[in-house]
């Protein structure tokens, strides 16, 4: 089946600085989630990103399909953004080991 | 509230015990999907519903696992005989039909001893 690989696996920026998580997947999809899982387990919605590139404040996503790959762009990091990052491919019900992503104050 | 929903938010269960869960989706979604998590593991999918029609069931752990969707609404996933390693953050989920944006709910954490 698709396999779903995140990197990096963890990651621990200061407050302020950039990130850049990416998702890469083995077979082509049509579409792919970008999930925050905050520390009491809640996943929440952060992009619906078949292909192209959103928008939404702070964050961005970018899929490009043909590459089988998707990043996530973090601007301005906030402790509020502590947390893992899950990408998955909607069709395919599978989802990465995802990104635990650390901000320090 | 028009999130989805479940119910109850932990448990805690001696080996061997049944338990089941419930989750309520988002009212316009005739998709339901299961998912297990344990710790620092992204969630598993274990099953999903269009309607009362249950469309994936090979995923699910053992025979011990089962879920229903009887009217199309809510589901419940039963475990039968828990073990140990049953002990996990189960996951609900829901969409509108086909691979549409899935949208979760805040989980159960089972906790088996």
């Amino acid at each position: 089946g698709i396999q779903v690989e995140q990197s990096p696996p963890d990651l621990i920026l200061q407050e302020g600085a950039n990130s850049t998580l990416r998702c890469n997947f083995s077979d082509s999809v049509n579409n792919l989630q970008w999930f925050h899982q905050n520390p009491w387990g809640q996943l929440i919605n952060l992009f619906y990103i078949p292909s192209g590139t959103k928008q939404n404040g702070r964050l961005s996503a970018t899929t490009v399909a043909t590459e089988r790959y998707s990043l996530l762009y973090i601007s301005s990091s906030q402790t509020t953004d502590s947390g893992v990052y899950f990408c998955a491919p909607r069709d395919k019900i599978i989802f990465g080991k995802g990104t635990r992503l650390h901000i320090l104050p | 509230d028009t999130g989805v929903s479940q119910d109850p938010r932990h448990k805690i269960t001696k080996r061997g015990q049944n338990v089941t869960f419930r989750c309520d989706p988002i009212s316009e979604h005739n998709r339901l999907y299961w998912y297990r998590q344990t710790l620092g593991q992204g969630p598993e999918f274990l099953t999903y519903f269009q309607n009362e029609a249950q469309l994936e069931k090979s995923r699910l752990l053992s025979d011990r696992f089962s879920a229903e969707r009887p009217k199309g609404s809510f589901s419940t996933l039963e475990i039968q005989r828990t073990e140990q390693g049953d002990s996990a953050m189960y996951l609900c989920a829901s969409s509108q039909y086909g691979p549409n944006e899935q949208f979760f709910g805040p989980g159960t954490r089972l906790t088996v001893l």
